[in-house]
């Protein structure tokens, strides 16, 4: 069972609509939690890295959250644009030995 | 900048075939790494180096040889292909690598391996 589960696997929304990407981890120790967009033939582009202590960070219309505890992240587009289809992947690092592990990501399509 | 440059973009094998995908980067990162990107599967770890002559396996290492003898080249061997080798290879690089995590990651555009 992968260690990082992103959900769900593909999403579709109207420009201009909010969504909300989910990523539960059992990486332990935890050490930071990431996300990535990779638009199609490209490579992945960090969004956020957050660690144990931070709880909400934001980038532009992205805004991550991090609950350390329940070990779930989201990541909420507001105002979605058609330039926001992409995958969107979550990689939660432990502090041993570049552990770092990868979802298999969410495929978010925003249609006009 | 460049930042990091993979080549090439597209390669079809047969299998047995050797080959070697490059990877560069101009940002004088200590940490390169290769990862290969599968359908429904997360990107997976093949090798990674924290240092010119410094390397070390990742979670798929079987079948792939890297060398690190500058900070700017970390290139990934192929020594006989096989068609469970047929993916999406990304090279990616950090300026830090400190206590067993790394700082941002940089990745190249992908190589597209085939092998028949």
């Amino acid at each position: 069972k992968n260690q990082v589960e992103q959900s769900p696997q593909s999403l579709i929304i109207l420009e201009g609509k909010n969504c909300t990407l989910q990523c539960n981890y059992t990486v332990s120790p935890f050490s930071n939690l990431r996300w990535y967009k990779q638009d199609t033939g490209r490579g992945p582009v960090s969004l956020t890295i957050m660690t144990f202590s931070e709880n909400t960070k934001s980038n532009g219309r992205y805004t991550a959250t991090l609950d350390a505890d329940t070990k779930q992240s989201s990541l909420h587009i507001t105002a979605s644009q058609l330039s926001d289809s992409a995958s969107y992947i979550c990689v939660v690092s432990a502090f041993r030995n570049n552990d770092m592990r990868f979802g298999a990501g969410t495929r978010l399509t925003v249609k006009p | 900048n460049a930042g990091v440059t993979q080549t090439p973009k597209f390669q079809v094998l047969k299998t047995g075939q050797s080959m070697t995908l490059q990877c560069a980067q101009d940002m004088n990162h200590e940490y390169m790494s290769w990862y290969r990107q599968d359908p429904g599967m997360g990107l997976r770890l093949i090798h990674y180096s924290v240092g010119a002559g410094i390397t070390d396996q990742g979670e798929v290492p079987n079948g792939y040889n890297v060398s690190r003898s500058t900070t700017e080249d970390f290139p990934l061997r192929l020594l006989s292909a096989a068609p469970s080798q047929t993916s999406v290879y990304f090279c990616a690089s950090s300026y830090s690598w400190t206590s067993g995590t790394t700082g941002e990651l940089f990745f190249g555009e992908g190589s597209r391996l085939t092998v028949l």
